[in-house]
């Protein structure tokens, strides 16, 4: 069975461009969320997605959304982009709602350098 | 402040040596999850334990040892006998409920393993 997979793998952005990174979970999963990992730090938590909705959220501005489609794949978009938001993001899909009661499965990631 | 503590930023040991990460974690739930998760050069997290909040029996995996305590806060991570592939880092994280069901996951800062031939 194919594991998590992530588009682009890498991708190169100027300031104050806008970025999508997509996601597709495990077969069987319907739950998606997406982190930020800087350089030497540890991911950092951004979005939780369960059947097309939002079930939780971390401490990042409005310039990040997310959304879930029908088949449980999802998107991350950044609007408006730092050279903070230089990072590697990664995805992780579950089977259930809550990111604690199941294992999550982590994709390769998306390095994304702003420029 | 931090929820997971992992104070331990770079350890390095001999092959067949024993290692011992720290983790320490902050938490006003009752209910929650540690985890840990291996990070190779590669850069793809690897799953490697899940504990509730409520199971505080010490866990073994072949060479891999968990200690929950909560008394002191604490999830370490022992490896047994370390070998070249153990080098990697390794997080702590711990998954607080939300409540919409969904769950606030927080990662440690990491552990940088480096195991010597």
């Amino acid at each position: 069975d194919a594991g998590v997979t992530q588009s682009p793998t890498h991708l190169i952005k100027t300031r104050g461009q806008h970025v999508t990174l997509r996601c597709s979970p495990i077969s069987g999963h319907k739950s998606v969320s997406w982190y930020q990992q800087v350089l030497g730090q540890g991911p950092q938590f951004i979005f939780q997605y369960y059947e097309k909705e939002e079930r939780g959220r971390g401490n990042f501005p409005d310039r990040f959304s997310a959304r879930q489609f029908p088949n449980y794949s999802s998107e991350l978009n950044v609007n408006a982009l730092l050279l903070g938001d230089s990072a590697l993001y990664l995805c992780a899909s579950h089977y259930g709602p809550g990111s604690g009661s199941y294992e999550q499965y982590f994709g390769p990631g998306t390095r994304l350098t702003v420029t | 402040a931090q929820k997971v503590t992992q104070a331990q930023t770079e350890i390095s040991v001999v092959e067949k040596e024993d290692v011992t990460l720290d983790c320490v974690y902050e938490t006003r739930d009752t209910t929650y999850y540690l985890f840990w998760y291996k990070q190779p050069p590669s850069g793809e997290l690897v799953f490697l334990i899940r504990r509730n909040s409520f199971d505080e029996q010490n866990e073994i995996s072949g060479r891999y040892s968990w200690n929950f305590q909560k008394s002191t806060s604490s999830f370490n991570f022992t490896i047994t006998a370390s070998q070249v592939v153990d080098s990697a880092v390794y997080f702590c994280a711990l998954s607080e409920p939300l409540k919409n069901t969904g769950n606030q996951f927080y990662f440690g800062t990491g552990t940088s393993l480096t195991v010597i031939p």
